[in-house]
């Protein structure tokens, strides 16, 4: 069974500090690995990767796949009390077209 | 990217009666998928709303209890059919651009049923 776990369920770090996030996956017929935001209501796209070893970036977040080890991680550094949120991580599969989300990790940014 | 707009933002509804959430795209979409939140909980699945045919309705979701129409390719309806307290969550309409592999949210709907 397909199926994305991301690790730890929830952080609590100080402003200024950097974070890493995690993203493990099984999946038939890998396709993209993304990642969302979820501040409120809506997941707001972040990244979404394709090949292994490329390292996206945006601004302050960063993000890279390794489909050998079927992981990504997502690194936030010198946070802010912003970038408090829900980071979700999803995989599709070229076998299907819907995409299957982990559990999530809460960030909480203190000031 | 797609802008996506959905309507109502959130509804209080009473059990038994039945919502019609709206999702309107800017731009003509390969695909649209309904999602559900509840408190607490990752996003799941719904259904796969499909142009001009019958939704793609995933394990547990059947088209009595959610009917889905998708009459174009920038629009979609999902309707909460006797809504229960379980029901209670917030609803997404999702979107992949045509050609591309990224998917985009709607500001979703949350929905509260008394």
């Amino acid at each position: 069974e397909d199926k994305v776990v991301q690790s730890p369920l929830s952080l609590v770090v100080h402003e200024g500090d950097t974070v890493t996030l995690n993203c493990s996956y099984e999946v038939t017929n890998f396709r993209s690995l993304l990642w969302y935001k979820q501040e409120k209501k809506a997941p707001t796209f972040l990244f979404m990767l394709t090949s292994s070893g490329i390292e996206k970036k945006s601004g302050r977040l960063s993000s890279i796949l390794d489909k050998k080890e079927l992981f990504s991680i997502l690194n936030i550094t010198a946070t802010q009390t912003g970038d408090s949120a829900v980071y979700l991580c999803a995989v599709k599969s070229s076998s299907a077209s819907k995409i299957i989300f982990g559990s999530g990790t809460r960030l909480s940014i203190r000031p | 990217s797609a802008v996506i707009s959905q309507k109502p933002s959130r509804d209080i509804c009473q059990r038994g009666t039945s919502l019609t959430i709206q999702c309107q795209v800017d731009s003509q979409v390969t695909m649209m998928f309904w999602y559900r939140q509840q408190p607490g909980q990752s996003l799941t699945l719904i259904a796969t709303a499909n142009q001009g045919s019958e939704a793609t309705y995933e394990s547990g979701f059947v088209i009595d209890k959610f009917p889905i129409s998708r009459p174009n390719l920038t629009f979609s309806t999902l309707t909460v059919s006797n809504m229960s307290p379980e029901d209670s969550s917030i609803y997404l309409c999702s979107v992949v651009d045509r050609g591309y592999y990224e998917q985009y949210f709607g500001p979703g709907t949350r929905l509260t049923v008394t």
